[in-house]
């Protein structure tokens, strides 16, 4: 998946600590999407952001979990205090538009593990 | 329940053979998309469909989406090893940002 990349690949975290996930689009695209994986499970949006702004949230926890999209930068998920049930995998897809039939190419995640 | 339910859930087979998965949902889409997703790594995609009707062809992969825009299915021909790993389509509804998954079909093809 050249293009997209996703930092770090793996992330270890104790309870109760805070997990940065970066995602930077491949270039030229200005939407990003965070989706979640469980294992044997497809994916789950998130968060939508284009640009300074977050377009839905729908798919976010309200609390604890945050993502923005700085106009310089990455697009960054943050989870604080995280807790056993936050494992998974977790996607970042681009598009050039968020138009319905422009597609979403995704790197290949960070896998969070809570200890 | 999924948005999108994908069908079989795991599928193997022997190489030469010809197969067939599914996704089906009650809700009309924008467009749908078939990825394929290798362990470790995220999903490539493989094709987006958008009007009612249409099949696409890429190499031995044939996609069809359904006439009401519900519905979409993947067909194989003489599957390969290669071909071996987690199908997912995922469709855009006319009112979501968002892209819905389905949980996958999971390919496993023997030599």
């Amino acid at each position: 998946n050249a293009g997209v990349m996703q930092n770090p690949r793996h992330l270890v975290r104790r309870r109760g600590q805070e997990a940065r996930l970066r995602c930077s689009p491949m270039k030229g695209h200005s939407h990003v999407y965070w989706y979640r994986q469980l294992p044997e499970e497809g994916l789950k949006f998130m968060v939508y952001l284009q640009k300074e702004n977050i377009i839905d949230e729908s798919g976010m926890p309200k609390e604890r979990f945050s993502a923005e999209f700085p106009k310089e930068g990455p697009s960054i998920l943050r989870i604080q205090q995280v807790v056993r049930g936050d494992s998974a995998a977790y996607f970042c897809a681009s598009s050039s538009t968020g138009g319905a039939d422009q597609p979403q190419h995704f790197g290949d995640g960070t896998r969070l593990s809570i200890l | 329940t999924q948005l999108l339910e994908q069908s079989p859930q795991f599928l193997s087979i022997q190489e030469g053979e010809n197969l067939t998965v599914y996704c089906n949902s009650s809700s009309v889409f924008s467009s749908l998309q078939w990825y394929r997703q290798e362990p470790g790594e995220g999903p490539v995609l493989l094709v987006t469909v958008v009007t009612g009707g249409e099949v696409k062809k890429l190499k031995r992969l044939t996609f069809q989406f359904g006439d009401a825009r519900k519905d979409s299915s993947l067909h194989i021909t003489a599957a390969q090893p290669g071909d071996t790993g987690l199908y997912l389509c995922a469709g855009r509804t006319y009112n979501n940002n968002d892209m819905r998954f389905g949980a996958g079909t999971r390919l496993t093809v023997k030599p």
